[in-house]
């Protein structure tokens, strides 16, 4: 089975504009935590955001907010006001911590484009 | 803190000649990752070090693919022959170990290899 579904291949945004990047994620670990990355053509893997599966509160990181549904095993990534160097793929992760491996399981990423 | 180092770039090789990436991650970072990504896919992980050990070979294709850690700092990820099909974007990443507190992954800017 996935660990990380990303259903959404490629998704469009208006300029100033809010967007909401879907992530689906699997485990029976109580202990993990999920990433959300970002990756420009230049192909360089920027991370975004991070989101423990203890914390009670949603992340945020400036224009970037993590809406955590546990019960729903979902990691939506918002992106506030998009601007044209939002354009990018968009990869959700996770990593379990009770997994003696640790890595990192990501899913096969979003591609964003920002509409001027 | 510096970033984590990869080379080179970028390479072109003829299909089963031999080639060597290597990556120098953030210092003090105990966890070494070498992902493949192919082109429209997310990172899939080859190999995974704690220090000079490995956790993590179960996706290397070990009749051609090898990685070495020496000392626990820098690592080389050999391809020996490579094939057509290991065109791809090869990311080395590095993380403080987890015993450390959950932390994010941080990537080196890749090696793009062509197969000819």
């Amino acid at each position: 089975a996935q660990k990380i579904t990303q259903t959404q291949p490629g998704m469009f945004v208006q300029e100033k504009e809010a967007v909401t990047l879907d992530c689906t994620y699997d485990t029976s670990d109580p202990s993990y935590g999920l990433f959300w990355y970002k990756q420009p053509s230049s192909g360089e893997m920027i991370f975004l955001i991070y989101q423990g599966s203890y914390d009670q509160q949603n992340a945020t990181e400036g224009r970037y907010s993590l809406n955590f549904q546990k019960a729903r095993k979902s990691a939506n990534l918002v992106i506030s006001a998009s601007q044209l160097g939002d354009s990018a793929m968009y990869f959700c992760a996770m990593r379990e911590l009770a997994n003696t491996g640790n890595q990192f399981y990501f899913g096969t990423g979003t591609s964003l484009t920002v509409i001027p | 803190e510096a970033g984590v180092a990869q080379s080179p770039r970028y390479k072109i090789i003829e299909k089963r000649q031999s080639v060597a990436f290597w990556c120098n991650p953030i210092s003090g970072h105990a966890t070494l990752y070498w992902y493949q990504q192919i082109l429209g896919q997310g990172p899939k992980l080859l190999i995974q070090f704690q220090n000079n050990g490995v956790v993590d070979d179960s996706q290397l294709p070990k009749d051609r693919f090898s990685a070495e850690r020496l000392k626990g700092v820098d690592s080389t990820l050999k391809i020996q022959p490579a094939k057509l099909e290991d065109s791809a974007v090869y990311l080395c990443a590095s993380s403080r170990f987890l015993g450390q507190g959950n932390t994010e992954a941080f990537f080196g800017q890749g090696t793009r290899l062509t197969v000819v």
